[in-house]
């Protein structure tokens, strides 16, 4: 039974496409995140969502927009891909804001060709 | 500005000897540290964590030394097994705040 789930797990586009990557948690958490992990490995937090309401919006483009729908969801659309977007997206969840585990998705794989 | 630094990018050790993995962190502000492991294509998963009130913190085979004057933070394995053989991230965050820095990893090989 799988925690913290993304769609899809691998994702090729051309640039200038817009594309959407999926996540989903069966916790009951109420927070949520996106995290991106670059070509150096460096993971950062993109965003936050608690309750449904964004919490914490790191110094992303504009292009990237998360979406939640519900407490078990938090969707992510990026506009007009970019070659440097290519990275692995994370999705997380956790029970609290504090220092709650983050349970982490198995990732998506984004290639902007 | 890596905030966050672990500066071997990978380690091989021999099945039953001790892993020793190091973090380094510049923010004086970070008080609540956590390791976390990775296989290939799959999300990260907590390991152990630490709060700065403490200077260790044991589970299992895994423990955490935590030295504030010298912003180090180390994960010790003993002993090391075959199924340790991962990704290992340490993370740290400040004011009870759930936005982790992470480092950029270190990549362990327990040789049988």
């Amino acid at each position: 039974d799988t925690a913290v789930s993304q769609t899809p797990k691998y994702l090729v586009t051309q640039m200038g496409n817009d594309k959407s990557i999926k996540c989903e948690q069966n916790l009951g958490h109420d927070t949520m995140y996106w995290y991106k992990q670059d070509s150096k490995k460096f993971l950062k937090i993109m965003f936050s969502y608690n309750n449904k309401e964004l919490i914490i919006n790191e110094t992303v483009p504009n292009r990237f927009s998360p979406k939640s729908p519900d407490k078990a969801h938090l969707n992510l659309h990026i506009n007009s891909l970019e070659l440097g977007d290519s990275a692995v997206y994370f999705c997380a969840s956790s029970s609290g804001t504090g220092w709650e585990t983050q349970y982490f998705g198995p990732g998506t794989r984004l290639l902007v060709l | 500005d890596q905030q966050v630094k672990q500066n071997s990018p990978s380690l091989s050790v021999q099945e039953g000897r001790i892993s020793i993995l190091n973090c380094d962190y510049t923010n004086s502000m970070f008080d609540y540290f956590l390791w976390y492991k990775k296989y290939p294509a799959e999300g990260p998963t907590f390991l152990i964590s630490i709060s700065s009130i403490k200077d260790k913190n044991e589970d299992g085979r895994f423990t955490v030394f935590l030295n504030k004057s010298a912003k180090h933070l180390s994960l010790h394995i003993v002993p090391s097994q075959p199924g340790d053989s991962a990704v290992y991230f340490c993370a740290a965050s400040s004011d009870g705040t759930y936005k982790y820095i992470f480092g950029t990893g270190t990549r362990l090989k327990v040789l049988a």
